[in-house]
């Protein structure tokens, strides 16, 4: 079956900092990346994802990058802020709609003002 | 947007009891729902897929006899722990998507389950 790895653990910015969490998958038949935050004790949202057809996608200060040949995955975050401060976690799916989702084992991220 | 409704948020049961969890979608009909189960300052780690209808699909090392899913509305999923025990105690979380197989998953917030 697919396997994630999340690297890294922990991560700690400066406010205004960027931050990049990277993410492998085994499975080259895996063709869909979501990346989603979770607070604690809340439930995890979806902030990006990214599908096999395309090698980045941006939205706002959120970026992702998809190396399908390496098979890894990236979360880039800009201009850091203490609310982005939260657990992150990456995902890799072969069904193309999302399903059957295999999750990395989270970062944890805090920004310091 | 598309809500996802877990119910009880936390729960505490004696251990031998069974505490049912329930996952509703609140404005859109979901075919699938899916229960993880998230163990402190870990990832979330998939149960079992539950599928409108009929039988849960169940991934491997997780008893299908110990952690009962009924699903039987297109906007209401359940999941029972029988006979629980402290090792149970985890957060459990569902998801659920509409009927377009594009469409997002969203998220329930959770069901903390202490069993002591």
């Amino acid at each position: 079956g697919e396997n994630v790895e999340q690297h890294p653990s922990t991560l700690s910015v400066q406010e205004g900092d960027s931050a990049v969490i990277k993410c492998t998958y085994s499975d080259s038949a895996s063709n869909y990346f979501p990346w989603y935050k979770q607070e604690l004790g809340k439930r995890p949202q979806l902030i990006i994802d990214i599908r096999s057809n395309v090698g980045e996608k941006k939205d706002q200060r959120i970026a992702v990058t998809l190396n399908k040949t390496a098979k890894h995955f990236s979360l880039h975050i800009t201009e850091t802020q203490p609310e982005d401060s939260a657990v992150y976690f990456c995902a890799a799916s072969r069904d193309n709609a999302g399903n059957m989702l295999t999750f990395g084992g989270g970062t944890r991220l805090m920004v310091k003002p | 947007g598309a809500v996802v409704s877990q119910h009880p948020s936390r729960v505490i049961c004696k251990s031998g009891t069974s505490v049912k969890i329930e996952c509703r979608s609140l404005d859109f009909q979901a075919t699938t729902m899916f229960w993880y189960r998230q163990f402190p300052k870990q990832s979330l780690m998939l149960m079992a897929t539950s599928n409108e209808g009929s039988k849960a699909t169940y991934e491997q090392g997780v008893e299908k006899d110990k952690f009962l899913i009924n699903h039987a509305s297109l906007t209401l999923s359940t999941l029972t722990v029988t006979s629980a025990h402290p090792e149970d105690s985890s957060f459990y979380i569902c998801s659920a998507r509409g009927l377009d197989q594009r469409s997002p998953l969203h998220f329930g917030n959770g069901t903390r389950l202490t069993v002591t």
